[in-house]
């Protein structure tokens, strides 16, 4: 167990909906960052936020925006879903950052867009 | 932009056989290296990591070397169990291309070992 938690586990939903996944970090840790695992793409870095603040934009669509609280959790928000949406959706924590700082995922979040 | 290259899967061996998975790498700067993987039905969990040249990587039998020269960081495990069987994804972090310790990912060697 790498203590960051996500919900849902799983989501099915239709072409057009909105969606909102939820990641708690690591106790302590401050930075947040979201990855999409899919078959075509392969894991691609979506965006990170450090201590409520964004830090790094990767492949991240329009129809997606994301945020971190003041409590450090974060969500992500999909909006106008497409079936190409359907993917895995990781989070991962880490301390105060810094490239040898280890990142802990957590177990991922299957949408399915129908 | 930074990218890295793994050799293509699946990888099937035998228990108690000799692992290599490749990995090659493209950075801008001084990237630290990692190997994830990924057990069915699960997230990521780091594996080993190195973060200068000439280090060394370890962890549960698996090692990895961060050669420079060769720009390469190849996994490998002397004695492979049907344990091990996972997908096992090479990752560089690089702070002085794009920052902040994001993980740029290559694609992934799923790996079977049989009895």
């Amino acid at each position: 167990d790498s203590g960051v938690t996500q919900t849902p586990k799983h989501l099915i939903t239709a072409t057009g909906q909105r969606v909102t996944l939820r990641c708690s970090p690591r106790s302590g840790d401050l930075s947040v960052y979201w990855y999409q695992q899919s078959l075509d793409q392969g894991l691609q870095f979506l965006i990170h936020y450090y201590n409520g603040e964004e830090r790094a934009k990767g492949n991240i669509l329009e129809r997606f925006s994301a945020q971190q609280f003041p409590d450090l959790h974060s969500e992500l928000n999909l909006s106008s879903l497409e079936l190409g949406d359907s993917a895995l959706y990781f989070c991962a924590s880490s301390g105060t950052g810094g490239p040898t700082n280890e990142q802990f995922f957590g177990p991922g979040t299957r949408l399915t867009v129908l | 932009g930074d990218s890295v290259t793994q050799m293509e899967g699946p990888v099937t061996l035998s228990e108690e056989a000799f692992l290599t998975i490749n990995c090659t790498y493209t950075a801008t700067g001084y990237p630290s290296l990692f190997w994830y993987v990924q057990y069915p039905g699960e997230g990521l969990q780091l594996l080993l990591k190195a973060t200068k040249a000439d280090d060394k990587g370890s962890n549960k039998g698996f090692e990895a070397t961060y050669r420079k020269e060769t720009t390469s960081f190849h996994l490998e495990k002397g004695s492979v169990q049907v344990s091990d069987s996972a997908v096992y994804f090479c990752a560089l972090s690089d702070l002085f291309s794009g920052g902040y310790n994001k993980l740029i990912f290559g694609a992934g060697t799923r790996l079977a070992v049989h009895p």
